[in-house]
């Protein structure tokens, strides 16, 4: 089924390095969001891509950085990691920025920094 | 600022007995609600949502809530659990139209249905 997948499914990075995330939405969608999952917590929202611009963004630091391609797929990148960072990324798609019909999520990035 | 509360970490239920998840919200003007379910190792699934009309709106597997703006409350339902319907479950909350429409996540409730 054409759901949201992510790439990778897990990763290890050092404190200080970068990092790049990849999502493709789900077949038909146009509007991708990504989410901090901290462990405990609910997700976190970090930001919104939708015609290749950012429509919104959490409050997360400008470490944090995205893209959005022509086909609707996108990559969240994440600059000079901290131990703090690790945590599930989620990637959620859905038709237009409003999310009125409920946000379609992969199975999330694990991203552990060490 | 909008903000959900999911006031029980877990939540366990024997099969085929009812279940309630709880949520309240705090969102300025008219809500939109939503619950999700996430699986081990799984993203979440969207389950239903209230965005207005009836207070009482059904969704996916069973699963139904019931909103009341008196109590600012949309507790999750299912008259009869499955050991399957074991999971974390998130209430979300965005405003209605005008506002923001970036949905905030409750910190999840882990439903737990003993055979």
């Amino acid at each position: 089924d054409a759901g949201v997948t992510q790439s990778p499914t897990h990763l290890i990075k050092t404190r200080g390095q970068q990092v790049t995330l990849r999502c493709s939405p789900k077949s038909g969608h146009d509007t991708v969001s990504w989410y901090q999952q901290a462990l405990g917590q609910g997700p976190q929202f970090i930001f919104q891509y939708y015609e290749e611009e950012e429509r919104q963004r959490g409050n997360f630091p400008d470490r944090f950085s995205g893209h959005q391609f022509p086909n609707y797929s996108s990559e969240l990148n994440v600059n000079a990691l901290l131990l703090g960072d690790s945590a599930l990324y989620l990637c959620a798609s859905s038709l237009g920025t409003g999310g009125l019909n409920g946000y379609t999520f992969g199975s999330g990035t694990r991203l552990t920094v060490v | 600022a909008q903000s959900v509360a999911q006031p029980e970490d877990q939540v366990n239920v024997a099969e085929g007995n009812p279940l309630t998840v709880k949520c309240t919200y705090s969102v300025s003007g008219n809500p939109y609600l939503f619950w999700y379910v996430q699986y081990p190792n799984r993203g979440l699934q969207f389950l239903l949502k209230y965005i207005t009309g009836d207070n009482l709106v059904k969704g996916s597997y069973g699963f139904e809530a019931e909103f009341n703006k008196s109590q600012t409350s949309f507790h999750l339902k299912k008259p009869s659990a499955l050991v399957s319907d074991s999971a974390l479950y998130f209430c979300a909350s965005r405003t209605g139209a005008g506002g923001s429409y970036i949905p905030t996540f409750g910190r999840g409730t882990s439903l737990i249905v003993h055979p």
